[in-house]
């Protein structure tokens, strides 16, 4: 049972528009989650997070939103550009378990067209 | 700040030999993590160290699978014997304490099984 879901496998948008990526998760004891981004042979780098606490987490082009009860999340990029373009990886953590394990999701590959 | 290092970072071999991955953390990480990423999904935990202790292996496939962080330092991961299923990138990360759920990883170590 995956407990984490990225349902879209890729996803591709213009230059400068808008790039929405979509995570659901299963498991209700998750309450910190992450977004890392991958490029081709180098391991995943932290994005950005987002605390059970808040619905909204901004850092630059990058916002992610929590909406706990519908248990989805999403990363906003603001606007795209091509060097955005790289798998990206939702994980969600349970703070009150092992707060260090993660679960991943299996990724979306953002492709930014110039 | 030196990153993850992860070595080697490719090998093949035939099923049923054995092989070894070797990772060294950002020094003063005490949180050392591997992972297994099959192609097209995400990475899966194997194992979870904190310091040289155990913390998570409920994922590692304990009759072919070791790990080992002795000093609490670097690690090695090994299979013995390998299956053509093992075929993968070993994706290592620590981070500063359990606590601290953002992750740094290493490059990997892309495992071909023949």
């Amino acid at each position: 049972d995956q407990q984490v879901k990225q349902n879209s496998p890729s996803l591709s948008v213009q230059e400068g528009r808008i790039s929405i990526l979509n995570c659901d998760y299963t498991n209700s004891m998750f309450d910190y989650f992450l977004w890392y981004k991958k490029y081709p042979a180098e391991g995943p780098t932290f994005l950005i997070s987002i605390s059970s606490i808040k619905d909204k987490n901004e850092d630059g082009r990058f916002t992610v939103f929590l909406n706990k009860s519908a248990k989805h999340l999403s990363l906003h990029i603001v606007p795209s550009q091509p060097g955005d373009s790289a798998v990206y990886f939702c994980a969600a953590s349970g703070v009150t378990t092992n707060a260090g394990k993660s679960t991943f999701g299996d990724g979306t590959t953002l492709t930014v067209k110039p | 700040e030196a990153g993850v290092a992860q070595s080697p970072r490719y090998k093949i071999i035939e099923k049923r030999q054995s092989v070894a991955f070797w990772c060294n953390p950002i020094s003063g990480h005490a949180t050392l993590y591997w992972y297994q990423q099959i192609l097209g999904q995400g990475p899966k935990l194997l194992i979870q160290f904190q310091n040289n202790g155990v913390v998570d292996d409920s994922q590692l496939p304990k009759d072919r699978f070791s790990a080992e962080r002795l000093k609490g330092v670097d690690s090695t991961l090994k299979i013995q014997p390998a299956k053509l299923e093992d075929s993968a990138v070993y994706l290592c990360a620590s981070s500063l304490d359990h606590h601290v759920m953002q992750q740094f990883f290493g490059p990997g170590t892309r495992l071909t099984v023949l």
